[in-house]
């Protein structure tokens, strides 16, 4: 399998714009997908097939790709937009990985 | 409304056997796969392996094949995961997750099961 690698931070104001990387040999052929989750709760599906939101997720994220890095843009960070945010992939035989988290602080 | 809804929290010994269940409703439970994932405390996510409720099939990470096994049984919607003999590094918080019909993403997550082992 893979591996895919993550900032373990990421610090912004609110209303600013938050970028969170996400970086694998395999993201070029394979899709990424973002999680948030906030403490105490499950993860959500925020982003799927690199730049899909998923309905009920705000317009404020949005994905992108570029070679071997995906990337998790939230617009107009708001405070209840802090929580751990996870990027997942598969690789051709349909084996998942996960990054390692990035933790989200709204300073 | 599709829901996974999983079952309650566990505290268990060393060497202990353990099933845990993750109920699914609102949609056709044989269609669609479904994962495990684990969280250790203050860790983050890893994924276990997943099962496709219609036909039994089974795929595990690398690092869980043979700690653990997947199953399911598709006449009351449910799949599980348990363990033969227990350790202390099982404990965690484990997730199932509902993989997207048309790609890779796990669209809906059942509310997690605290599995605590401890002598």
């Amino acid at each position: 399998s893979y591996e895919l690698t993550q900032p373990p931070s990421v610090s912004v104001s609110p209303g600013q714009t938050a970028r969170i990387t996400c970086s694998g040999d395999a993201l070029p052929k394979q899709y990424a997908y973002w999680y948030q989750q906030k403490p105490g709760q499950a993860p959500v599906l925020v982003i799927y097939k690199d730049s899909e939101r998923p309905s009920g997720i705000p317009e404020r994220f949005s994905g992108s790709s570029s070679g071997t890095t995906v990337t998790l843009t939230i617009s107009g960070v708001q405070a209840e937009d802090e929580a751990d945010y996870y990027c997942q992939s598969a690789d051709s035989s349909g084996t998942y990985v996960f990054g390692g988290g990035t933790k989200l602080t709204v300073l | 409304e599709v829901q996974l809804v999983q079952s309650g929290a566990e505290v268990k010994k060393p060497g202990e056997s353990l099933k845990i269940s993750c109920k699914g409703s609102g949609y056709s439970f044989t269609s669609y796969w479904i994962g495990w994932v684990r969280q250790m405390p203050g860790k983050g996510l890893e994924w276990m392996g997943i099962i496709y409720p219609g036909d039994s099939d089974t795929r595990y990470s690398p690092s869980f094949q043979g700690q653990v096994t997947i199953s399911a049984d598709k006449s009351i919607s449910t799949a599980y995961l348990q363990w033969s003999s227990l350790k202390a590094s099982d404990t965690a918080m484990y997730y199932c997750a509902r993989r997207d019909g048309y790609n890779y993403g796990l669209d809906y997550w059942g509310q997690g099961t605290l599995v605590t082992v401890s002598s």
